[in-house]
């Protein structure tokens, strides 16, 4: 069986400090991990991967993620919050669906960044 | 230079008429997916197709029909459309490659903003 669990639907910080989105995953299969990030009235844009080689992901825009197999997690940080930043983010796991073979993809719930002046 | 890119962008009708999206990507992708996303920004799989051959189709009414000329394009089709069709729809793509692996990446359109009065 394949979940995410986005822990928080919405996040707050202030400008110029850190952010934390916490993710948990399930999966029957070796996963990838991913982040996206949806700005209002957007598509989804892709932040950053995990595919099974480093476990700390650098992505765009300052933000990385580490994998932690042990705690089944993919979080998502940022030393400092840009106003930029406000946006939508969901986390995504990826795996070969038990039968035919084909990619199975199941996206968390979403976190809303708020980011304070 | 758009990669994924979905017609119209705003979509208002009234209940029971039929409608279609279309999509179109540039990547040279050989996977196609719709997305639907809810007022609440949950976002679920509807259909992918792999070089034009249906691979995922979810639990969704038949009155939605997906139709992949090539492997390029894929439009969605909306029959005797009803008031909790209205959402946002995305369609996306991914290289048929990571489907194998389950690791590829999705690419997003904009989405088309369904209202259904």
């Amino acid at each position: 069986a394949q979940s995410v669990t986005q822990l928080d639907s919405h996040v707050s910080v202030s400008e110029g400090t850190p952010v934390l989105l916490r993710c948990n995953y399930s999966s029957s299969y070796s996963p990838s991990l991913f982040w996206y990030v949806q700005h209002p009235n957007k598509g989804l844009q892709l932040l950053l991967k995990y595919t099974s080689a480093a476990t700390l992901v650098k992505g765009i825009n300052g933000f990385e993620a580490e994998f932690k197999k042990s705690e089944t997690s993919f979080h998502l940080t940022k030393p400092s919050a840009h106003m930029s930043d406000a946006a939508e983010y969901f986390c995504v796991v990826s795996d070969l669906a038990s039968s035919g073979g084909y990619q199975k993809v199941t996206f968390g719930t979403g976190t809303k960044l708020q980011v304070i002046p | 230079d758009t990669a994924v890119s979905q017609t119209p962008k705003y979509l208002v009708t009234q209940m029971g008429n039929d409608k279609s999206i279309k999509c179109e990507q540039n990547l040279g992708h050989d996977t196609m997916y719709w997305y639907k996303q809810d007022s609440k920004k949950f976002l679920k799989i509807m259909f992918s197709y792999n070089n034009k051959e249906l691979i995922i189709n979810e639990t969704v009414p038949n009155r939605f029909s997906p139709k992949s000329p090539d492997k390029a394009h894929l439009n969605l089709h909306i029959n005797s459309l009803e008031l909790g069709d209205s959402a946002v729809y995305f369609c996306a793509s991914s290289r048929e490659s990571g489907i194998r692996r389950g690791n590829s990446p999705l690419h997003f359109g904009n989405g088309t903003r369904l209202t259904v009065t």
